[in-house]
């Protein structure tokens, strides 16, 4: 079956410290985004990419990294620069930047210790 | 500034009765417009999409949803809600643009009572 995988599904961060959340998909898709979930505030984009080797930022950008060196696989890093961390990260994927349809993987919980 | 509006934080209804979830996007251009379902801890599920065409879109789990231009909505409803319909539910919208952001609402947070 094709989907979105994203692990781990819980993740604990100390003070100082650069942590990786894993995104990797087998649907084909050439479009790969990342959203942080706070309650109340639905889903904000925090980087996106439309191809192997690009990536944009979105509007809350600042403390996070990503990279896209392969078609199946968008991680994304949230640095010690990023304050306020503890979220529901998710990453989706769509065939391509084009208004399509976007699909989401089940999400990353990010505690800080 | 374009938008995405669900005025309802949280909604209860009983089992079997029916449901209506409001939604409202920004007055301008039309955007592709979605309902997303999210269960607790999960990541969201695509319940149903409107593009173009035929203003009354079905979708799964028996949800429907109608899209109005004069009102500038794109409300969700349900005949008969199950227990397992309870969930938060999130209506987003495509502008266009070099981006396909996706430009979410809150959020209505559905209660079932028995």
């Amino acid at each position: 079956d094709g989907g979105i995988t994203q692990s781990p599904k819980y993740l604990f961060r100390k003070e100082g410290q650069n942590v990786t959340l894993s995104c990797e998909q087998n649907l084909n898709h050439d479009a790969m985004y990342w959203y942080r979930q706070d309650p109340g505030q639905g889903l904000r984009l925090i980087y996106y990419s439309q191809i192997v080797n690009d990536f944009q930022k979105g509007d809350i950008a600042e403390g996070y990294s990503v990279s896209r060196e392969k078609k199946e696989s968008f991680p994304l890093t949230v640095t010690s620069a990023q304050k306020n961390p503890t979220a529901f990260y998710l990453c989706a994927s769509s065939i391509t930047i084009h208004q399509e349809t976007q699909y989401f993987g089940p999400g990353t919980r990010l505690l800080v210790l | 500034a374009q938008s995405v509006t669900q005025p309802d934080i949280h909604i209860t209804v009983s089992e079997g009765a029916s449901l209506e979830l409001r939604c409202n996007y920004s007055y301008g251009a039309t955007p592709y417009l979605f309902w997303y379902v999210q269960s607790p801890g999960q990541g969201l599920q695509l319940l149903l999409k409107y593009f173009s065409g035929d203003t009354l879109v079905q979708g799964i789990k028996g949800f429907e949803a109608e899209f109005k231009r004069s009102q500038s909505s794109f409300n969700l409803r349900k005949p008969s809600v199950h227990w397992s319909d309870a969930a938060e539910y999130f209506c987003a919208g495509d502008y266009g643009g070099a981006t396909n952001k996706l430009i979410f609402g809150t959020g209505t947070l559905l209660a079932v009572q028995p």
